[in-house]
């Protein structure tokens, strides 16, 4: 089993460039989430998704778009990126059952410039 | 709302020393509790989880942390650290009602162990 990936690992954007991030699991799990870690604060949840075609914000959705068209994918947009949204993203899955523990990807690293 | 407090950013230990890494939480119910390590560069990786029953739980890696209810804590021990250790360490808690509950996290506490 791959797990939870992420691609790219590392990207850097000019401000105003869209991107997205792809998030891939293969443990056929309902939940998703992203979420963004920044330094001294922790790892924030920007959108969750508790199966194909449902979405829903986190703590921090400005600027940020996904959508779940798959069980397996989940990718998060930035329509119009922001030096702001320099940051480390990582793609979490679980399984439906409130509690069960989260597995995470490896992380993308993105710079705006 | 759920939240959870990590008083210590940073923590020095020497190798073969004992460890505990503080955890407070604030929810209104019993909650379910996580400890996640973090090593430099790589993802989240879970050490132990707390659901119910049996307040002192055991993780990977020599690890294990004890849930006290009255005083809304989840402290990580180790009795004995290694250099592998060296990691930020991060305290998350989920809500127990629903499948949407959602993970959040502490700010983590930085780990660093001298030989």
């Amino acid at each position: 089993n791959a797990g939870v990936t992420q691609t790219p690992k590392f990207q850097v954007l000019k401000t105003g460039q869209s991107m997205t991030l792809q998030c891939a699991q293969d443990m056929n799990h309902e939940y998703m989430s992203w979420y963004r870690q920044d330094p001294g604060m922790g790892l924030r949840l920007i959108h969750y998704s508790v199966g194909a075609g449902i979405t829903d914000q986190g703590e921090v959705p400005n600027g940020y778009n996904v959508s779940r068209s798959t069980t397996e994918d989940f990718p998060l947009r930035l329509l119009s990126a922001a030096p702001s949204q320099t940051s480390v993203y990582f793609c979490a899955s679980r399984k439906r059952q409130g509690g069960q523990p989260q597995h995470f990807g490896d992380g993308t690293r993105l710079s705006i410039l | 709302a759920q939240s959870v407090t990590q008083p210590d950013i940073h923590i020095t230990v020497s190798e073969g020393a004992s460890l505990e890494l503080r955890c407070n939480y604030s929810y209104g119910a019993t909650p379910y509790l996580f400890w996640y390590v973090q090593s430099p560069g790589q993802g989240l990786q879970l050490l132990l989880k707390y659901f119910s029953g049996d307040t002192l739980v055991q993780g990977i890696k020599g690890f294990e942390a004890e849930f006290k209810r009255s005083q809304s804590s989840f402290n990580l021990r180790k009795p004995s650290v290694h250099w592998s250790d060296a990691a930020e360490y991060f305290c998350a808690v989920a809500g127990s009602t629903g499948t949407a509950s959602k993970l959040t996290f502490g700010t983590g506490t930085r780990l660093q162990v001298t030989l």
